[in-house]
Parts: structure tokens; C-alpha cells; sequence
């Protein structure tokens, strides 16, 4: 069975430009999440896609935003890049049901902004 | 708000000794995972604690979930150097929307184990 599939692994980008990364989840898997790991913040949510819809967001700039389609792989975007975002982006897996349903999480995108 | 304390930050053992990672939640959950992550790599999944009580198992890891306490424990058994990594415990916020749930996960600052040899 394969795992979680997050393209691509590394990422160098410049202020201001825009990024989209992608994430394919584990097959059967609905439910997509997303999550921001930096040395300064740790490990933050940003958001959850279930049925190509946004469940739940975190607490991040309107730069960041996301979408999934109808098998269930999903997009993020971060526009207008800093320096600040510079971080290993994860994302994780989970069958979508509303209990006791384990988050797998992929290799995750190393995103560096210059 | 969910806050999850881990401690200690920093753990540097040498090997063949048992310590103990703790890991503190603000609010109640019925359930904790718990993730190691090497340099630079994804987060593996380690223990599932799914009620009070829980207590689980592997290799020299072992587990343990007290709901009433908001307490969970990692303790490590005869420590080899192959358990050097940096340890998160996670707790999941359940938000339930229409038929649908979903949830976060609000993990712990984590513990960077070093095992010396």
C-alpha cells in the first residue's frame, strides 16, 4: 500500500513569488492535512480538507490557502513568499471518519525562501 | 485553547539506561499519539493511545496515556544509540461539522533524544 506522497521534496523560491505544493494521500484516505514545521514554532496546523471541502483552519495569513479535488489529492498554496515561510511542509493522511482514525503523514517539502 | 507541554527538551543518555519523556494537555482528549522524527524526515508513527489506561509496547518504547491526569509517558528501556531522533507527542482537537468530523492535531514542542555510546 502506498503512503503519502508529497511533491516535491525540495523547494527554493525568492520573496514574493508564489508556491504550490502537492500532496496525494494514501488510497481509500479522504481526509488531507496540512502542517508547518519550523525550528522557532514547531509543528502548526494550517488546514484540513475532507470531500474537497476546508473543515478547519489554523491560524495563518490569507497567503496561505489550499484546495483538494475529487480523489482526494490535495494543493497549497503560500503567495507572496518570506522569508518566514521558509519551513518543512507536511502533510497527513487520515481515512476521514470522526473518531479514532490514525494521521499518516508523507516525506514533506522543504520549502526555502531567498 | 489546546496546549501540549512536553519535557524535557533536551535529552542526552548514554546507553543502556531507562528514562522517562513526559507529556502534559490542557484539555481533554480521549486519545495521544506519539511520532518519532529523525533529522530532516517525515514524522513515523509510533504508539496509538486510544482510552485512560492505555498502555502500549515496542521493542524498548513504551507508552502510556492518563486521561484523567492529562499525562502521557514515553519511557525508554535499556537505551540503544538507534533511538536517537526527536520525540512529539499529539493530541487531536475534534470539531465536529455537520455529519462530518474532522480534527487538528496540536502537537508538543517535542524532546531531542541523543543516546551516547
Amino acid at each position: 500500500k502506498a503512503g503519502v506522497t508529497q511533491t516535491p521534496r525540495y523547494l527554493i523560491k525568492t520573496r514574493g513569488q508564489q508556491v504550490t505544493l502537492s500532496c496525494s494521500p494514501i488510497s481509500g484516505h479522504r481526509s488531507v492535512s496540512w502542517y508547518q514545521q519550523t525550528p522557532g514554532q514547531g509543528l502548526q496546523f494550517l488546514f484540513e480538507y475532507f470531500s474537497e471541502t476546508q473543515r478547519n483552519k489554523g491560524n495563518f495569513p490569507g497567503r496561505f490557502s489550499g484546495r483538494q479535488f475529487s480523489n482526494s489529492r490535495s494543493e497549497m498554496n503560500v503567495s507572496t513568499l518570506e522569508l518566514g515561510d521558509s519551513a518543512l511542509y507536511l502533510c497527513a493522511s487520515r481515512v476521514g471518519s470522526y473518531t479514532n482514525t490514525e494521521a499518516f503523514f508523507g516525506q514533506g517539502t522543504r520549502l526555502t525562501v531567498v | 485553547e489546546l496546549k501540549v507541554e512536553q519535557n524535557p527538551l533536551f535529552l542526552s543518555m548514554q546507553e543502556g539506561k531507562n528514562y522517562t519523556i513526559y507529556c502534559n494537555y490542557s484539555t481533554t482528549s480521549d486519545r495521544l499519539y506519539w511520532y518519532r522524527q529523525d533529522p530532516g524526515k517525515s514524522l513515523e508513527s509510533l504508539f496509538v493511545l486510544l482510552s485512560n489506561g492505555a498502555v502500549k509496547q515496542e521493542g524498548r518504547l513504551m507508552a502510556s496515556l492518563d486521561t484523567k491526569a492529562r499525562l502521557s509517558t514515553l519511557h525508554i528501556t535499556a537505551a540503544v544509540h538507534d533511538l536517537s531522533a526527536t520525540y512529539f507527542c499529539a493530541v487531536p482537537n475534534k470539531i465536529k461539522i455537520s455529519n462530518f468530523g474532522n480534527e487538528k492535531l496540536t502537537f508538543g514542542t517535542g524532546t531531542r533524544l541523543t543516546i551516547i555510546p
